[in-house]
């Protein structure tokens, strides 16, 4: 079973400029949340989708966003990076089969540098 | 609020020892799930146990066990006979409900272990 897949894996972008993340979550996983990672405020919920709707939202500027298609595809964007922008952006997935199990798979990352 | 509280920064512990990881979390919602997850130097998480907090017994998943005490507001997730490849970040986690009925996850700042031979 393929796990959870993000791309892409590094990039590096200049402050002003938007990117866009991918995620395919694992088969049959409706439920997709993503997370930001820096070493200075840890690990970070951002948003989480399910069934193409956003459930859930961090405490992000608007700067974030993030949508999910019909196939459980999830996509984030970040809009006028900052260099504080930088940072590993995790996707997770998880079957979710209520609200309070199910565990939750990452995948790699993705690993953004704004310079 | 919730809060998740991981005290230790980093442990080191001598390779076949058994390693006690430390987590206390805050929540006013009855209904929660409790995680442990591994980071490896790869970045990947890597989930390794979970525990429902209407679970009566504590979970375990082969060397892992979480010692769930939930009086205390503590999830302590215990690795026996620790091995080289156990050298990681580890992350405790909490999954509750919102006022908004949807559910998002909030992590300690972790513990980085390392594994002496």
């Amino acid at each position: 079973k393929a796990g959870v897949t993000q791309t892409p894996r590094y990039l590096i972008k200049t402050r002003g400029q938007q990117v866009t993340l991918s995620c395919s979550p694992i088969s049959g996983h409706r439920s997709v949340s993503w997370y930001q990672q820096t070493p200075g405020q840890g690990l970070q919920f951002l948003f989480e989708y399910f069934s193409e709707t956003q459930r859930n939202k961090g405490n992000f500027p608007g700067r974030f966003s993030g949508r999910q298609f019909s196939n459980s595809r999830s996509e984030m964007n970040v809009s006028t990076l900052e260099l504080g922008d930088s940072a590993l952006y995790l996707c997770a997935s998880s079957f979710n089969r209520d609200k309070y199990t199910g565990e939750l798979f990452f995948g790699e990352g993705s690993r953004l540098t704004v310079l | 609020a919730q809060k998740i509280t991981q005290t230790q920064p980093g442990m080191f512990v001598q390779e076949k020892e058994a390693v006690t990881l430390d987590c206390t979390y805050d929540t006013s919602d009855p209904s929660y799930g409790l995680f442990w997850y591994k980071q490896p130097s790869s970045g990947e998480m890597i989930f390794l146990i979970y525990q429902g907090s209407y679970d009566q017994q504590n979970a375990t998943e082969g060397r892992y066990s979480l010692n769930f005490q939930k009086a205390r507001k503590s999830a302590n997730l215990v690795i026996s006979a620790s091995q080289l490849g156990d050298s990681a970040m580890y992350f405790c986690a909490m999954r509750e409900v919102s006022y908004s009925s949807a559910s998002k996850i909030i992590f300690g700042s972790g513990t980085r272990l390392s594994i002496r031979p």
